[in-house]
């Protein structure tokens, strides 16, 4: 496996139940990242984690939850969620999230709330 | 208030026809200028970095240039292949870390 990987794809889920979304890079990166995308709107940024330690939350509503357990791999845990978080949900790693740069993203999880 | 704004919001063009996407930015302190392709259901995949003003950078068909309020992507002779979405994003270098995205310009070539 090389670059970042998200599981699962596609994800279709019912406002009350909890799922997670998986994150994994190779990479060797100490920073990594949940973004948001929605159909013909910016990148949203939703979480950064710096050395498993989380540096930024982007006005994140409670029921996402990320968690980062080691520099490797990030969770976003998705709970009661609404139909307007249908979206893509896109991971990110980076050498160090200290400044901007350049940035590799997963090919992004599909989730569908009903 | 940092905002970075592409036009068009679609580009169609036969292959061949060359043309430039737009990338105007307001930002504090700019840490740098990206630009991303992102096909269909993927990842956008990295481009190009730009720092300062008058740089430009070149890979195969497409280059990039900045001026302090806008860069370009130039598109010269594109194939179907170059068909994807375009997404341009600053680096902001004070109030802590962030990178602020555009919503993206569609390119469309058609053979």
């Amino acid at each position: 496996e090389t670059g970042v990987t998200q599981t699962p794809r596609h994800l279709v889920m019912g406002m009350t139940n909890k799922k997670s979304l998986k994150c994994e890079q190779h990479l060797g990166h100490n920073a990594m990242y949940w973004y948001k995308q929605s159909a013909k709107k910016p990148l949203e940024l939703m979480f950064v984690y710096s050395l498993e330690e989380r540096v930024e939350n982007n006005s994140v509503p409670s029921r996402f939850s990320p968690e980062c357990p080691n520099s490797s791999h990030l969770f976003l845990h998705l709970h009661t969620l609404q139909p307007e978080d249908s979206a893509l949900y896109l991971c990110a790693s980076s050498p160090r999230a200290g400044n901007a740069g350049e940035l590799f993203f997963g090919e992004g999880s599909r989730l569908t709330v009903l | 208030e940092d905002q970075v704004t592409q036009s068009p919001e679609a580009l169609r063009l036969q292959e061949g026809e060359s043309s430039s996407l737009n990338c105007s930015y307001t930002v504090s302190g700019l840490r740098g200028l990206f630009w991303y392709r992102q096909d269909p259901g993927k990842g956008p995949e990295f481009l190009f970095t730009l720092y300062s003003a008058g740089e430009e950078k070149e890979k195969e068909r497409l280059k990039a240039t900045l001026t302090k309020k806008e860069s370009f992507l130039h598109i010269t002779a594109p194939k179907p292949e170059d068909s994807a979405t375009y997404l341009c994003a600053v680096g902001r270098g004070t109030g802590g870390f962030k990178t602020i995205f555009g919503a993206g310009t569609r390119l469309f070539v058609k053979a």
